[in-house]
């Protein structure tokens, strides 16, 4: 049971590049969430989703995009990449009930130079 | 969103107890989480408490909540070097879906 993946976990990226963040679950959860970690910060939702096909904006949604068709996978996308989107991504997932808290993967170090 | 404070840095030696503690601003909270963060490594689910209770232990982990006060926080008894990490306080608020509120964290440091 791998629980949630994520790739790449480290990437440097050009001002201007546009890169897609994969995560991927294998517990059958429908929740899934992208939260990004500044330094001394605590977690921003960027984008959430209750089930496949259905995506909404958390907290920090610009600058990115979300797609959600199979319950597995909701990748992250970065269309033109700032400085200010230098950070620690991570993706995670939940089944329903909220006592059971999320399930989250490794993350992602994101520069942008 | 909502305000989830906590200290920054906590340093104890190995073997006392350590206390973290948590501020939160939504009284409407349904959950209130604790999340321990190793290095390079994603946050792990430690414990969590239901509102409307004032008191959760779990082995040397004790949750003290304090609705009144909007007051959590997370007692480590017999502190070890492996407990080292970032805590992090989390509220969750709507019981229709698992939305939650992070506070900044805070980093403990265990010296031997």
């Amino acid at each position: 049971n791998a629980g949630v993946t994520q790739t790449p976990k480290f990437r440097i990226l050009k001002i201007g590049q546009s890169m897609t963040l994969q995560c991927a679950q294998d517990m059958n959860h429908n929740y899934m969430y992208w939260y990004r970690q500044d330094p001394g910060m605590g977690l921003k939702l960027i984008y959430y989703s209750v089930g496949a096909g259905i995506t909404d904006k958390g907290e920090v949604p610009n600058g990115y995009n979300v797609s959600r068709s199979t319950t597995e996978d909701f990748p992250l996308r970065l269309e033109l990449a700032a400085p200010s989107q230098t950070s620690v991504y991570f993706c995670a997932s939940s089944y329903t009930g909220q006592e059971v808290g999320y399930t989250f993967g490794s993350g992602t170090r994101l520069t942008v130079v | 969103g909502e305000d989830v404070e906590q200290s920054l840095f906590l340093s104890v030696r190995e073997g006392d107890s350590s206390v973290i503690n948590c501020t939160y601003t939504d009284s409407s909270s349904t959950y209130l989480y604790w999340y321990k963060q190793e290095p390079g490594a994603g946050l792990q689910l430690l414990t969590y408490i239901f509102s409307n209770m004032d008191m959760k232990q779990d082995q040397r982990l004790t949750v003290l909540l304090n609705k009144k006060d909007k007051h959590l926080s997370l007692r480590i008894a017999d502190t070890q070097t492996g407990d080292s990490a970032i805590y992090f306080c989390a509220e969750s608020i709507t019981p229709n879906f698992n939305k939650f509120y992070f506070g900044s964290g805070t980093k403990l440091n265990v010296k031997p």
